[in-house]
C-alpha cells in the first residue's frame, strides 16, 4: 500500500551546521511532496513544497530536493538555529489530494 | 486571514463514552480532511470532504467513527464508543479545491483526546 518512510528519527546538530532529513515514497502516483514543522501543542504548519515536475526548491535556508526515479526526496536546512529544533514531517500526495506522511524527524539544534 | 478553528482543544473521557469534535475550516476552502496522530507518528487521514461530500473515508473505523459536513463548511468527527487505542490528536485541514492534488492543506490546532 502506500507509504512514506522518513529518516532518521531524530537529528541532533550543532548551531551553524546544515541538516538533512530524507524520505522515501511507494505511490508512483504520487505528484506533490510538502514539508511540514510541528511545534508542541500546535499543528503542522507548511514550510515548502515541491511538485514532480521540478527537481530542487530553495527558500533562503531551506531546500528540497526530488528524485523521482528513485523515490526519493529530501530536506536541507543551512545555517541551523536553535529555533529551527521542532519536529519535521515529509508528505507524499497526489491528485486526489491525499497526503501521506512520514513518521517525523525531531531536530535538536545545540547553541 | 482566519486560520482553521478547532474545539475542544482538550478532550478526556472514559472509554466507551462517546465524543464529537468540531472543525471551521477557512473560509472559501472547499476541501477538508480529518486526520488522526498518534503521540510520535505522522498524521493519518481518516476522512476527506469535497464540499458537503465524501472524497475518501477508507481509514475511518466505521464501526465507531463518523463524521458530516452537512453544509459544506463546519465539520463533525464522533467517536461513539472510544476505546483505548483512540487516545490522540485529532486534526482538521482544509485546502482551497483539493482534487488538483497540489493545494496546500492548512492545519487547525488540533484536538487532543485522552481515553482513560
Amino acid at each position: 500500500g502506500e507509504n512514506v518512510e522518513q529518516h532518521p528519527s531524530t537529528l541532533s546538530v550543532q548551531e551553524g551546521d546544515s541538516a538533512v532529513i530524507k524520505c522515501t515514497y511507494s505511490d508512483s502516483a504520487s505528484n506533490y511532496f510538502p514539508w511540514y514543522k510541528q511545534e508542541l501543542g500546535k499543528g503542522p504548519q507548511l514550510i515548502i513544497d515541491i511538485r514532480s515536475n521540478v527537481g530542487e526548491k530553495k527558500d533562503q535556508r531551506i531546500a528540497v530536493t526530488l528524485n523521482k526515479t528513485a523515490k526519493h526526496f529530501s530536506l536541507h536546512i543551512t545555517e541551523t538555529q536553535p529555533e529551527d529544533s521542532v519536529v519535521y514531517f515529509c508528505a507524499a500526495g497526489s491528485n486526489t489530494g491525499k497526503l501521506i506522511f512520514g513518521q517525523g524527524t525531531t531536530l535538536q539544534v545545540k547553541p | 486571514e482566519a486560520g482553521v478553528a478547532q474545539s475542544p482543544r482538550y478532550k478526556i473521557i472514559e472509554k466507551r463514552q462517546s465524543v464529537a469534535f468540531w472543525c471551521n475550516p477557512i473560509s472559501g476552502h472547499a476541501t477538508l480532511y480529518w486526520y488522526q496522530q498518534i503521540l510520535g507518528q505522522g498524521p493519518k487521514l481518516l476522512i476527506q470532504f469535497q464540499n458537503n461530500g465524501v472524497v475518501d473515508d477508507s481509514q475511518l473505523p466505521k464501526d465507531r467513527f463518523s463524521a458530516e459536513r452537512l453544509k459544506g463548511v463546519d465539520s463533525t468527527l464522533k467517536i461513539q464508543p472510544a476505546k483505548l487505542e483512540d487516545s490522540a490528536v485529532y486534526l482538521c485541514a482544509s485546502s482551497l479545491q483539493g482534487t488538483s492534488g497540489t493545494d496546500t492543506q492548512y492545519f487547525g490546532p488540533g484536538t487532543r483526546l485522552t481515553v482513560l
